[in-house]
């Protein structure tokens, strides 16, 4: 089976640039999580989404979006880009929202100049 | 606020040797426990998980981990480890308050000496 997949796996923007950065669930997943991590750090919650709809909130400044699609895949958008959102955005995913193990995609490497 | 402490930033052993890598968490009430592997160019994979029951876990690949509620922890172990073990691990918890989203440590990073 194949795992989350995650999409691009480099970017590279300017401040204030926005980014959209996409990631598919292991079939059958229902829940998308998405991560940052920063270099030297673990993964910080960005948010999560189950069957379409906003679960969970972390930390984040209104810059960070996200959507869930019928198909259960998903985006998260960054708008007004910061040196200090170069970061690996991780996206998880689990069979429901709640207390299930997540299984993580390789991540997409955002690097903002 | 919920944390969870990885007392070992960096760690190195020889190969053959014991390992314990230390995790504690700040949350009074239930929680899940689990600990995640990234291997040098792979991403994050689940080592084992703690939801209820025997206390002593055992993950892939010969880890275990005790969940020792009075203390708060979740240390992870390993009788021998390998060359293969170099890695960075992280604890992660997540509350039955909060269950959508896990909290993890800074990690540890483990490198095995052959």
């Amino acid at each position: 089976d194949a795992g989350v997949t995650q999409s691009p796996t480099h970017l590279i923007k300017t401040r204030g640039q926005h980014v959209t950065l996409r990631c598919s669930p292991i079939s059958g997943h229902k829940s998308v999580s998405w991560y940052q991590q920063v270099l030297g750090q673990g993964p910080q919650f960005i948010f999560q989404y189950y069957e379409k709809e906003e679960r969970g909130r972390g930390n984040f400044p209104d810059r960070f979006s996200a959507r869930q699609f019928p198909n259960y895949s998903s985006e998260l958008n960054v708008n007004a880009l910061l040196l200090g959102d170069s970061a690996l955005y991780l996206c998880a995913s689990s069979r429901v929202s709640g207390s299930y193990e997540q299984y993580f995609g390789p991540g997409t490497r955002l690097t903002v100049t | 606020a919920q944390s969870v402490s990885q007392h070992n930033h960096h760690v190195i052993l020889s190969e053959a040797a014991s390992l314990e890598l230390g995790c504690n968490y700040s949350y009074g009430g239930t929680v899940n426990l689990f600990w995640y592997v990234q291997y040098p160019g792979q991403h994050l994979q689940l080592l084992l998980k703690y939801f209820s029951g025997d206390p002593l876990v055992k993950g892939i690949k010969g880890f275990e981990a005790e969940f020792i509620k009075s203390k708060f922890s979740f240390n992870l172990r390993k009788p021998s480890v390998q060359w293969s073990d170099t890695a960075e691990y992280f604890c992660a918890v997540n509350s039955m308050d909060s269950s959508y989203k896990l909290i993890f440590g800074s990690g540890t990073r483990l490198l095995v000496r052959p």
